[in-house]
């Protein structure tokens, strides 16, 4: 069974940062393409960044310069830095993936999400 | 990158069919075959219901199907029922090789 725990989240003030992970585990994780989307309170999804398999990266140009995506495979985990948060960061962030008849840039198993706060 | 647009309600009885658009650019929905829509309950993880415009998921009832015309995708559920009520997103691969997501749809069953 796929399963995807996010962690790290929490309340954090502007200009600050924080660094989630997202814990992958009933597939192979080094095989897939990992995604972060977020959700602001009330408000619909946004994608927010993807890495490859190969470690290639890209981002949404809200976070662009501000977020990095990382994996280590051999821990089964993925990771996003966050730098220089502002009050619209305020999310649940999800990490999401790919099953294998879909493929990217599908998500078919998604996290339970953990909140940020960015607020003084 | 800007949002796809979706309408941001749509309503209908049970048994009927609704239709939920998306639409996009030729950037996104209009250049790929990859257009995907996600289910979402209150308080939960979204969940994929169409890939790639037109495919279903295994377990994925078949009471929901997907389209495209130019840049516009369109998610259609037939025979509405009181457990369809949700939040609605789309989804486009895009030419710079990121993912947008639309506004969202909140479906009414009556």
């Amino acid at each position: 069974e796929v399963q995807l725990v996010e962690s790290g989240g929490g309340l954090v003030q502007p200009g600050g940062s924080l660094r989630l992970s997202c814990a992958a585990s009933g597939f192979t994780f080094s095989s897939n393409y990992m995604s972060w989307v977020r959700q602001a309170p009330g408000k619909g999804l946004e994608w927010v960044s993807v890495i490859y398999d190969s470690g290639s990266t890209y981002y949404a140009d809200s976070v662009k310069g501000r977020f990095t995506i990382s994996r280590d495979n051999s821990k089964n985990t993925l990771y996003l830095q966050m730098h220089s948060l502002r009050a619209e960061d305020t999310a649940v962030y999800y990490c999401a993936t790919s099953g294998y008849s879909s493929g990217w840039p599908n998500f078919d198993y998604w996290g339970r999400g953990t909140l940020v706060t960015v607020s003084s | 990158q800007s949002a796809l647009t979706q309408p941001a309600s749509v309503s209908g009885s049970p048994g009927q069919s609704i239709t939920i658009s998306c639409s996009g650019t030729s950037s996104d929905v209009g250049g790929y075959n990859y257009v995907s829509w996600y289910q979402q309950n209150p308080g939960k993880a979204p969940k994929l219901m169409i890939y790639d415009v037109t495919n279903r998921p295994s377990g994925v009832s078949n009471r929901f199907s997907g389209s495209k015309s130019g840049n516009t995708a369109s998610l259609t559920i037939s025979g509405l029922q009181a457990e369809d009520e949700a939040d609605y997103y789309c989804s486009s691969y895009t030419s710079s090789r990121l993912v947008v997501f639309g506004g969202g749809t909140k479906l009414t069953v009556l």
